[in-house]
């Protein structure tokens, strides 16, 4: 069965480093989007992304976040500036098309900022 | 702003029991409504989805959830759990935007414990 992949599992990164959590979608799949559950709080949506620009993004996906589609099947997340509050599990999700679809989502890259 | 609330944040029961997880919503228009399972260190999985039609929907692994417009809920329930349905439960409502591609906003969660 088909799956969304992320790496790493898990990722441990200075505050003020820069990290970037890569995600493999479903290969047929068009539409791409960031969750994120800090710990004890709900999976929070971050962004979505269709046909190479980002189509819808939260008020949490602030300047210090950016994704990108580099190579057709990747799907990266990236942060600039790490702070101590990014720390969390970060969810990627594809679907198929943008509505009455299931979105799949990956196992998650738990992010620890120190 | 749509909104989802799921009341009990841990509920424990029994193996061979019966369950039911509450979940209510706020949306302005015919919801797209959403059951998730999240066993521990896995990611989420979808375990039933509720667009229109039949308001009884079933599921994977025996779920089966109901829609009540009337009350705005989308309860999740199970005539006999098993020990391997111990995990994080998260309700969520889909969202269109302008662009066509759907928004999920999820519950805080229910933590279902089961015990022999």
């Amino acid at each position: 069965e088909p799956e969304v992949t992320q790496t790493p599992s898990h990722q441990v990164t200075q505050m003020g480093q820069e990290v970037i959590l890569r995600c493999v979608p479903i290969s047929n799949h068009l539409y791409f989007y960031w969750y994120r559950q800090i710990l004890g709080q709900k999976v929070e949506f971050l962004v979505s992304f269709y046909n190479n620009e980002i189509s819808e993004k939260s008020e949490i996906f602030d300047d210090q976040f950016s994704v990108e589609r580099p190579d057709g099947s990747n799907f990266t997340l990236k942060i600039r500036s790490t702070k101590l509050e990014d720390s969390a599990m970060y969810f990627c999700a594809s679907s198929l098309d943008g509505r009455n679809t299931e979105a799949f989502f990956g196992q998650g890259t738990r992010l620890t900022v120190v | 702003a749509q909104s989802v609330t799921q009341p009990d944040i841990h509920i424990t029961v029994s193996e061979g029991a019966s369950l039911e997880l509450r979940c209510n919503y706020s949306y302005g228009a015919t919801p797209y409504l959403f059951w998730y399972v999240q066993s521990p260190g896995q990611g989420l999985q979808l375990l039933l989805k509720y667009f229109s039609g039949d308001t009884l929907v079933q599921g994977i692994k025996g779920f089966e959830a109901e829609f009540k417009r009337s009350q705005s809920s989308f309860n999740l329930r199970k005539p006999s759990v098993h020990w391997s349905d111990a995990a994080e439960y998260f309700c969520a409502v889909g969202s269109i935007s302008n662009f066509g591609n759907e928004k999920l906003t999820f519950g805080t969660g229910t933590r279902l414990t089961i015990i022999p």
